[in-house]
Parts: structure tokens; sequence; C-alpha cells
């Protein structure tokens, strides 16, 4: 059963930097992208990019490009979503997803059939 | 950019109801790549249909999913009360890669 399991809850001030995770099991890390969704508070899911378990390639939305950095450890398989310097418009619930789509077997569509449990982040002085 | 825009905002309905959900695109969304979420207070979202018609793993059949180019429907047959939810729409392959409608909320009438 495919499982992603994100680290926890985050209170960060402006300026800190921050790196979240997300642990996939279940399946072959590095056939599928796993990508990160953000959702404020209240509001709607945003695509913010996503990274390519095998050769760690990355595709970022042009709203996030430059503001966060999107890696992943295949040897252990986690990906991780990272900050330099948190604001606090980057207060949010971040979630991982896996892509069903597998790339060596070419099966599945490029939906998100996976998701985390969610990391919630909050940046406030 | 493609960009989706969902209707209504907010649907109000009874259980066994019939849930109609509209999600339209700016552009033809490329060999039906759309799917759609369900969204549950403080869960996660999950997957119910994907390729605009079929159904993931596990999602009752009162669910489905319909439409092509600019327009897709996602309807739900006789309400269940675990059914009201947010619900979102999703293109995936085309610039931006992905994107999300707003979302439409059906709630309790």
């Amino acid at each position: 059963e495919v499982h992603l399991v994100q680290s926890g809850a985050e209170v960060k001030k402006p300026g800190d930097s921050l790196k979240i995770s997300c642990k996939a099991s279940g399946y072959n890390f590095a056939s599928h992208w796993t990508g990160w969704v953000r959702q404020i508070p209240g509001k709607g899911l945003e695509w913010m990019g996503v990274i390519y378990g095998g050769d760690s390639g990355t595709t970022y939305s042009p709203s996030f490009q430059g503001q966060v950095t999107i890696s992943a450890d295949r040897s252990i398989n986690i990906a991780y979503l990272q900050w330099s310097s948190l604001k606090a418009s980057d207060t949010a619930m971040y979630y991982c997803v896996r892509h069903d789509y597998d790339i060596l077997t070419g099966e599945g569509s490029d939906a998100f059939d996976s998701w985390g449990q969610g990391t919630m982040v909050i940046v406030s002085s | 950019e493609i960009v989706l825009t969902q209707s209504p905002g907010t649907l109000s309905l009874s259980p066994g109801e019939r849930a109609t959900l509209s999600c339209r695109a700016s552009q033809s969304v490329r060999s039906s790549y759309l799917a759609w979420y369900q969204q549950k207070p403080g869960q996660a979202p999950r997957l119910l249909i994907y390729g605009a018609s079929s159904r993931a793993t596990g999602i009752p059949d009162r669910f489905s999913g319909s439409g092509s180019g600019t327009d897709f429907t996602l309807t739900i047959n006789r309400l269940e009360p675990e059914d009201f939810a947010v619900y979102y729409c999703q293109q995936y392959g085309s610039s931006p890669r992905y994107s999300f409608g707003q979302g439409t909320k059906l709630e309790i009438k």
C-alpha cells in the first residue's frame, strides 16, 4: 500500500530557513514523480512543483520558482521542500503527492493518486 | 496558461439528491487530462476521477465524471452524508504543468 508520511508541524520566524520532508513507502519511489501542493488556510490548492525520483529532475510552478527548492534522496525514499528565508505569507499547509504515472512501465495517469497527511507551517514574529 | 473555473462556488443539496459540479477551462485540456478531488475538513484531498471520466481505486460508482475540451462535469448521484465536502478539478499536462480550480463547496441544505 502506498504511504506518504510527512514531517510534523513547524513554527518559524520570518527569515528562518526550513526543510520539510515526505517519506514514501509501498512503491518504487524512483519511477514516480513526487510533488508539493500548498493550501493557505481557508483557501484552495496550489501546485508548487515536482521532482522525479529517478534522476531528481525538477519542474516548478512559475509562482514558486526561486521561492522554494524541491529535492529528494532516493536512497531513503524521501522528498523535501525547503525555504532559505521564510515570509509570513508562507504560512500554509503543505502536502506532498505521488503522481500515478509510472515512468518505467508507462502505466497510470499523471493525477495525484496519493497524498501525505500535510505539514502545517506557521511563520510569525 | 490554462485557468480552471469551477461553478457554482457553493452548492446546497439534501442527502439523496444529485449534485452536478462544473469545471470550465480557459483552453482545451490536452487528452482530457482532467481530475477531480474531494477534500473534507481537516483532511488531505483524495483523488476521485482522472482522465475526465475514470474512477480512482475505491471510489463508489455514484461518482462519475464527463466532458472534454473545455467543459467538464462531476456528477454525484444519491448524495450520502459523507459526500458533503469541497471538490476541486485539476488539469495535468498543459502549462502550467498542473493547475487547480478554485473549488466548489457542497453543503447540506
